[in-house]
């Protein structure tokens, strides 16, 4: 069946550097992926999401590209702030018409 | 619009007793997901409705959970005899149908305790 895995638990950064959260899937079928950000105590909240192969999506200073080939779509951000310290949750949905899978979740920590 | 609302937002409860989660959907949205948030697992699918219709509950622990929709407005996660393991913060979404692509958006949880 249809799985997501992020592979880091705990992110730890310092303000202004790069940063690059890994997730990658399994499906049989033509995926649809997600990243989520949940701050604390608040509710989970989409990100980005993207069905189309090799095309960079946007939003909010952070971009992801799926890659079918690697079964990837790793979110990335060129320069992180302290607000953006939070849990990240990539998902997969597929066109088997099943609900959204989501890995583990990273948890990113931005220091000053 | 208000988004999501779940309530309550914390519950605690002794071993062995009941617990019920309450869930009002987004206006409109047609299809209703409940999902389990532990650090360990971190989301965790339970079940989901489309036009209130319960369409998927394979991640239901079969025993002890149950989840209704008897109305476009709301939904509830009944957990009976409730166990330790059964602490976690409990998410419910909706989205504006059961499609592949459909954004799902996110109340704030209710966090069960369980003593």
């Amino acid at each position: 069946g249809d799985s997501v895995t992020q592979t880091e638990g705990l992110v730890t950064l310092t303000k202004g550097l790069p940063v690059m959260l890994n997730c990658t899937y399994q499906t049989t079928y033509s995926p649809f992926l997600f990243w989520y950000v949940q701050h604390l105590n608040e509710a989970p909240k989409l990100l980005l999401k993207s069905s189309t192969d090799n095309k960079r999506t946007e939003h909010q200073g952070f971009y992801a590209t799926l890659h079918k080939s690697s079964s990837s779509f790793h979110l990335q951000k060129s320069s992180v702030q302290l607000s953006d310290s939070a849990l990240y949750f990539c998902a997969l949905s597929d066109n088997s018409g099943t609900y959204q899978r989501f890995g583990t979740g990273t948890k990113l920590q931005v220091v000053p | 619009n208000a988004g999501v609302i779940q309530t309550p937002r914390h519950k605690v409860t002794g071993k062995g007793q009941e617990a019920t989660l309450w869930c009002e959907p987004i206006s409109g949205h047609s299809a209703v997901f409940w999902y389990r948030q532990t650090i360990v697992q971190g989301l965790e699918f339970l079940t989901y409705f489309r036009n209130q219709a319960p369409i998927d509950d394979s991640g239901m622990p079969k025993e002890r959970f149950s989840a209704q929709m008897p109305n476009q407005s709301h939904s509830t996660l009944k957990i009976q005899s409730t166990q330790p393991q059964d602490s976690a913060v409990y998410l419910c979404a909706s989205s504006l149908d059961q499609g592949w692509q459909n954004t799902l958006y996110f109340g704030a949880g209710t966090r069960l305790s369980v003593l």
